[in-house]
């Protein structure tokens, strides 16, 4: 079956520090991998994608993703934290197999950015 | 605004009651997607339109829950004689099909937060 790990519930990270939400999938074949995240009373928000090519992907707000093959993963990161980051952040997949964007999402993790 | 609205925001629904959830896309955006999302799960795929023709309906729970988009723009989900497990939050997303680079992002609303007593 197709899945979608993320296997912290909550990250905590001091702001100016470096951040990376933890992301696995279980998928056959070559998927197109996204981040969104979700702010309190907000809608789903896209960052980033991965379709082909290079295997860190630049997005949104200074975001960058790494795509492993080998290790099915796709860790979301960022070099300097910021307080305003703090949010719930869901990783997907896209197994390609149905003609459209059917997209299978992890249950999130919370990121919890400190002064 | 220019993003995809739903409404309502908020629904309290008796159990047995019939409820419908209202989505507004992105004018021009072709696709639209229902998700249901569980209080600390992501969301979950329930049914894709292509303008106004439904594709997939696979993620529908039962036959209570009934999804259209006549003219292929407003989507209304409906379901019906509501059980205490429909509570969610229903996501509302759409998107172009395509872009230059692959797929177009998903655009969501706000969601539409089920409660059933």
């Amino acid at each position: 079956a197709q899945s979608v790990a993320q296997p912290e519930d909550q990250v905590n990270v001091a702001e100016g520090n470096p951040l990376t939400v933890k992301c696995t999938y279980s998928v056959s074949g070559n998927p197109y991998l996204f981040w969104y995240v979700q702010y309190p009373n907000r809608g789903l928000q896209f960052l980033l994608k991965y379709i082909t090519g290079d295997n860190l992907v630049k997005g949104s707000y200074g975001f960058e993703a790494e795509f492993n093959k080998s290790q099915t993963s796709f860790h979301l990161k960022k070099p300097s934290a910021l307080v305003s980051d703090s949010a719930l952040y869901f990783c997907a997949v896209d197994p390609r197999n149905t003609g459209f964007q059917k997209l299978v999402f992890g249950t999130g993790t919370r990121l919890l950015v400190s002064p | 605004g220019a993003g995809v609205s739903q409404s309502p925001r908020y629904k309290v629904a008796k159990r047995g009651q019939d409820v419908a959830l209202r989505c507004d896309p992105i004018s021009g955006h072709v696709s639209l997607f229902w998700y249901q999302q569980a209080l600390g799960q992501g969301p979950e795929f329930l049914t894709y339109f292509q303008n106004e023709a439904q594709l997939d309906k696979s993620g529908l729970p039962s036959d209570r829950f009934f999804a259209e988009r006549p003219e292929g723009s407003v989507s209304t989900l409906k379901i019906q004689r509501t059980q205490q497990e429909d509570s969610a939050v229903y996501l509302c997303a759409s998107s172009l099909s395509w872009v230059a680079g692959g797929p177009g992002e998903l655009f969501f609303g706000e969601g539409s937060r089920l409660t059933v007593l």
